[in-house]
């Protein structure tokens, strides 16, 4: 079936390290991948997205690039910052109308000064 | 991008009363709306698809009759917990699809629903 599967958390960085988040997909057809981000209370934000392979998407500093051939959609960022701490989610559409995204589990990310 | 919004944003009942959630696109016409629910540190649930002008879809295992999803317009669902209980505590969050169908989704900021 379709899933998503995305690292465990949570992951603890100081600032200004190098993030990688990494998240790997399985699903029929051509789907487009994205990740959301969701800060402590709030909803779900769109952080990026790629709709085919060998896109890459960045917003924010943060980057990901889908890797059909290993079905990646790892989420990269060069310094992390105190105001990245969040829940961060990987998730496919299969670009079906009416469809509901598929979700990963989520990462934690804290990042301390 | 799109804006969705809910309300309340955050409410607290008392056990066997009824409470419902709206969620509206605030600059789009939303053709369906999904519901999720969130428990703590955990991933988001699908609970039912919206249809505008027709009978929500409910994922298996979510209780149509305890969750009665109406989406009356192209702007606005909404979602009624039927006699809340503690355990229907949760964070309720709601996403848009335009009529386009594009891939993108727009989330709700979420409701937080606690039942005494």
């Amino acid at each position: 079936g379709n899933s998503v599967t995305q690292m465990e958390g949570p992951v603890t960085l100081s600032e200004e390290a190098f993030l990688t988040i990494n998240c790997t997909y399985t699903a029929t057809g051509y789907p487009s991948l994205f990740w959301y981000v969701q800060y402590p209370g709030e909803g779900l934000q769109l952080l990026l997205k790629a709709t085919k392979a060998d896109d890459k998407g960045s917003n924010k500093g943060f980057e990901a690039t889908y890797r059909k051939e290993t079905t990646s959609f790892h989420l990269e960022k060069g310094s992390v910052q105190v105001s990245d701490s969040a829940v961060y989610f990987c998730a496919l559409s299969l670009n079906q109308a009416g469809t509901a995204l598929i979700f990963g589990k989520g990462t934690t990310l804290s990042v301390s000064s | 991008g799109a804006v969705v919004s809910q309300h309340p944003s955050r409410v607290i009942c008392k056990s066997g009363t009824s409470v419902k959630i709206e969620c509206r696109s605030l600059d789009f016409q939303a053709t369906t709306m999904f519901w999720y629910r969130q428990f703590p540190k955990q991933s988001l649930m699908l609970m039912a698809t919206s249809n505008e002008g027709s009978k929500a879809t409910y994922e298996q295992g979510v209780e149509k009759d305890k969750f009665l999803i109406n989406h009356a317009s192209l702007t606005l669902s909404t979602l009624t917990v039927t006699s809340a209980h503690p355990e229907d505590s949760s964070f309720y969050i709601c996403s848009g699809e335009g009529q386009d169908a594009t891939d993108t989704q727009y989330f709700g900021p979420g409701t937080r629903l606690t039942v005494l």
